[in-house]
């Protein structure tokens, strides 16, 4: 399994900024990078996957990007609803084990 | 509407055995690859296992791999984790989700069954 480090752990912003969070892996691999969002109580909901695909329904303001062992999920301009913890997922090449990040709090201020 | 939703969690001793359950509807098992991911209480997510949309190929993270067992009723369509030698450290919220593409992210996930392993 590939180790996964993401940062900031705790990220706090104003309305209307962007946020950025970052995923960083221990060894490079495949294209496959998810993201994915949970708010307290709920399932998580996936945002992004293969690196860049926004899921269905996903707002436009959230993006992401990067290849090898650097990864990025944006939220352009932030909404009050955007507070959640995010996490990073990776996928080996082969055999196909995942790994998720540690998560990223994202607080508004 | 695709929707999925996991039973069978509850109070567990320790060494004991669980045999959770994914009962899928608007979509076919036999379709799609199936995963099971779960969170300890204030924890981060953690990836138990995968099988194929086939049914052929099952793949189990490391921290359970021997203990867990991942399979599907697709008469039934329904997904089972079967996990055995229970611990403290397993208690938690036990999600099953749907692969939105072969070995890839999954954009379907159920509300969660909570496992507690205690005497």
């Amino acid at each position: 399994e590939i180790e996964l480090t993401q940062s900031p752990v705790t990220l706090s912003l104003s309305p209307g900024e962007r946020a950025t969070v970052s995923c960083r892996a221990r060894q490079s691999s495949s294209y496959f990078l998810a993201w994915y969002q949970q708010k307290p109580g709920q399932a998580p909901r996936l945002l992004i996957y293969d690196t860049y695909k926004r899921a269905t329904g996903v707002p436009a303001r959230f993006s992401g990007s990067g290849s090898a062992t650097e990864f990025t999920l944006t939220i352009s301009s932030l909404e009050p609803e955007d507070i959640a913890l995010y996490y990073c997922q990776h996928r080996n090449t082969w055999p196909p084990l995942y790994t998720f990040g540690q998560g990223t709090k994202l607080e508004i201020k | 509407q695709v929707q999925l939703v996991e039973s069978g969690g509850g109070v567990v001793q320790p060494g004991g055995a669980l045999r959770l359950s994914c009962e899928a509807s608007g979509f076919t098992l036999s379709n799609y690859g199936m995963h099971w991911v779960r969170q300890a209480p204030g924890k981060g997510l953690e990836w138990l296992g995968v099988i194929s949309y086939d049914g052929n190929n099952k793949y189990y993270g490391d921290s359970v791999k021997g203990r867990v067992t991942v399979s599907r009723d697709t008469a039934e369509n329904v997904l089972y984790l079967e996990m055995n030698s229970l611990r403290g450290d397993d208690t938690a919220v036990y999600y099953c989700a749907k692969e939105v593409d072969v070995y890839d992210a999954v954009d379907v996930w159920g509300q969660g069954t909570m496992v507690i392993v205690s005497s």
